[in-house]
């Protein structure tokens, strides 16, 4: 167990739908990362929060957006989701931003029929 | 930008042997880290080892060791004594430094299926 959590663990709904995903970072850990996992591009890094603030962007589709609260949770929030966006998506935690060692949630397998 | 490959899709090894993972990686930093990473099939994702960049020294951690060669841009992954638990996706991962002002996120490879057979 890394201490990360993450809810919910499976999740399944239609195209079109909007869902959120939440992550509850290791006790102390400021940082947050999240990854989408997916047959096609592999596990691919979407974005990073450091203390409430947005750190770092990456290949995150404009349809998904995240936030990270005062209490250090955070959530993604996935809009008009398609077929494509079907995937195991990652929260991980490290202390600091430049702390090298991220641990990783148990996952949420999102399902888009 | 960084990229990280794993040229071995598949391995397989009998219980109690040695079996070695490569992982190949492009930079241009000279500051950064090198991660492997478990996924069983609960999909979790779990730290098995890392290496700082500006070590020499090989890490190691129990049965895993790695091979960390810094010219040559490789960092491969030895599991000593296999058990049937190690059966696993391997996951290669490199880090930025960010004394360069690199980004944090972690650039994975395509990982290596591993098999173990008893």
């Amino acid at each position: 167990d890394s201490g990360v959590t993450q809810t919910p663990k499976h999740l399944i709904t239609a195209t079109g739908q909007r869902v959120t995903l939440r992550c509850s970072p290791r006790s102390g850990d400021l940082s947050v990362y999240w990854y989408q996992q997916s047959l096609d591009q592999g596990l691919q890094f979407l974005i990073q929060y450091y203390n409430g603030e947005e750190r770092a962007k990456g290949n995150i589709l404009e349809r998904f957006s995240a936030q990270q609260f005062p209490d250090l949770h955070s959530e993604l929030n996935l809009s008009s989701l398609e077929l494509g966006d079907s995937a195991l998506y990652f929260c991980a935690s490290s202390v600091l931003p430049n702390t090298d060692t991220q641990y990783f949630g148990p996952g949420t397998r999102l399902t888009v029929l | 930008a960084q990229t990280v490959t794993q040229s071995q899709p598949e391995m397989s090894v009998q219980e109690a042997e040695t079996v070695t993972l490569s992982c190949t990686y492009d930079t241009s930093e000279s500051d950064y880290y090198l991660f492997w990473y478990k996924q069983p099939p609960s999909r979790q994702m779990i730290l098995v080892i890392r290496q700082e960049a500006y070590k020499q020294q090989n890490a190691t951690e129990n049965r895993f060791s790695v091979n960390f060669q810094k010219a040559a841009k490789s960092f491969s992954l030895k599991i000593s004594d296999s058990q049937l638990g190690d059966a696993a996706m391997y996951f290669c991962a490199y880090r930025s430094g960010g004394a360069q002002g690199g980004s944090e996120k972690l650039v994975f490879g395509k990982g290596t299926k591993l098999t173990v057979n008893p």
